[in-house]
């Protein structure tokens, strides 16, 4: 079964700084996809960024980008010029097919102003 | 843009008692999904359905059930609530021409007394 772990329950930095996340997975998989929600207390969960594993070149939004390893089934999240909206529960997440995407604990990120 | 609507929002339930948690998408996806998140861990998923009449079982689905009459709307039941589904549920869709997308709704958070 596939799972997916993050070892930061809770991470701070400050505003205008870079922040890392950190995230791997286990599966046996070769076509997948890997996301990054956001969760902010509103309880919304917003799609941040998604990687697909067949890509080698890294996906980037705006601020947001990841450092996708696949051999050592790593996907990073790197937030830059961090903002006070930017403070979070951030979920990494592993999706094969259209049938259920696999979550890790969470991060909770935390922007200091 | 009304996107995924879940109703309730809040419910305080008794241990025994039964209620429908009601997920509506006006996006026209075909599949849709029901999760719970419980405190300090991610989204787990309860059921889902790929197409309307259809339903399939998730990771937790023991104590649910679910219906999918109308392909807009997908119902989850709880016959006889106990205090172990106390949790925060969400709904989401996604469309077949682009699965690995859900779209989330803003969740309901049910307390089993």
């Amino acid at each position: 079964a596939q799972t997916v772990t993050q070892s930061q329950p809770e991470m701070s930095v400050q505003e205008a700084e870079t922040v890392t996340l950190s995230c791997t997975y286990d599966t046996s998989e070769s076509d997948y996809y890997l996301f990054w929600y956001k969760q902010p207390p509103s309880r919304q969960m917003i799609l941040v960024i998604r990687q697909e594993a067949y890509k080698q070149q890294n996906a980037t939004e705006n601020r947001f980008s990841v450092n996708f390893q696949k051999a050592a089934k790593s996907f990073s999240l790197k937030i830059s010029d961090s903002q006070l909206g930017d403070a979070a529960m951030y979920f990494c997440a592993y999706l094969k097919g259209a049938q259920k995407l696999v979550f890790g604990q969470g991060t909770r990120l935390t922007i200091n102003p | 843009n009304a996107g995924v609507t879940q109703t309730p929002k809040f419910r305080v339930l008794k241990t025994g008692q039964s209620m429908t948690l009601l997920c509506a998408q006006d996006m026209n996806h075909e599949y849709m999904y029901w999760y719970r998140q419980d405190p300090g861990m991610g989204l787990r998923l309860i059921h889902y359905s790929v197409g309307e009449g259809t339903t399939a079982k998730g990771e937790v689905p023991d104590g649910y059930n679910v219906s999918r009459l109308k392909k807009q709307n997908f119902l989850l039941g709880l016959e006889s609530a106990a205090p172990s589904q106390t949790s925060v549920y969400f709904c989401a869709s996604s469309s077949n021409l682009a699965k690995n997308i859900q779209y989330f709704g803003a969740g309901t958070r049910l307390s089993v007394l």
